[in-house]
């Protein structure tokens, strides 16, 4: 049982540049997350799921995209990476709205 | 709009001693109250938690208090040692006045050193 695994844990971009952050989670949870970490901030909300087909925003979308086609994946796209994207990403998921968050162990993503 | 304010940003105690971080929100429709801890490299991950019809809850060297008339809350680290060194988020959870989702609004973290 892996719990919530995301990939890279390390990524380096260029300004301008796309990629996609995985994230996977072996617990069959119906709710999964994107946050951002940024110093002073703690986390913020980029997109949430609350199934496979149905994403919605959270508090900072803007830049990033997601999709939800099985219950396992969740995937975030940078669409075209700024210096302000420059964070720690972590996905979690849930069972459902009223259980804890399980978080994976972050991307580490820098983009000069 | 920073909807729950954490305090202190980062915390010095030394070993034994009692660790305490504070956290202040403004939702009274928040209805969960956790606090996560997050080491170097890792995810945040559940320390404790409590609900806002109970005014204490403590599990082990943990306390989490809470003054639902203050709209406070804090966490209490008793016997602090140096492996509770970490960052620790408070975070609230429950429905926005204007509806939606019930998502999870975390402070900003406090930086706990536990010196030996």
């Amino acid at each position: 049982n892996a719990g919530v695994t995301q990939t890279p844990k390390f990524q380096v971009l260029k300004t301008g540049q796309s990629m996609t952050l995985q994230c996977a989670q072996d617990m069959n949870h119906e709710y999964m997350s994107w946050y951002r970490q940024d110093p002073g901030m703690g986390l913020r909300l980029i997109h949430y799921s609350v199934g496979a087909g149905i994403t919605d925003q959270g508090e900072v979308p803007n830049g990033y995209n997601v999709s939800r086609s099985t219950t396992e994946d969740f995937p975030l796209r940078l669409l075209s990476a700024a210096p302000s994207q420059t964070s720690v990403y972590f996905c979690a998921s849930r069972p459902d709205r009223n259980q804890p968050q399980h978080f994976g162990d972050g991307t580490r993503l820098s983009i000069l | 709009q920073q909807q729950v304010k954490q305090s202190p940003q980062s915390l010095i105690v030394q070993k034994g001693g009692i660790s305490i971080i504070n956290c202040a929100y403004e939702n009274t429709a928040f209805d969960y109250f956790p606090w996560y801890q997050q080491f170097p490299g890792k995810g945040p991950a559940l320390l404790i938690a409590i609900r806002p019809d109970v005014s204490e809850k403590k599990e082990g060297r943990f306390t989490i208090s809470f003054n639902k008339s203050a709209k406070q809350f804090s966490l209490h680290i008793m016997d602090s040692q140096p492996g509770d060194s970490a960052t620790y988020f408070c975070a609230a959870k429950g429905y926005p006045p204007s509806g939606g989702y019930n998502k999870l609004i975390f402070g900003a973290g406090t930086r706990l050193a536990v010196h030996p």
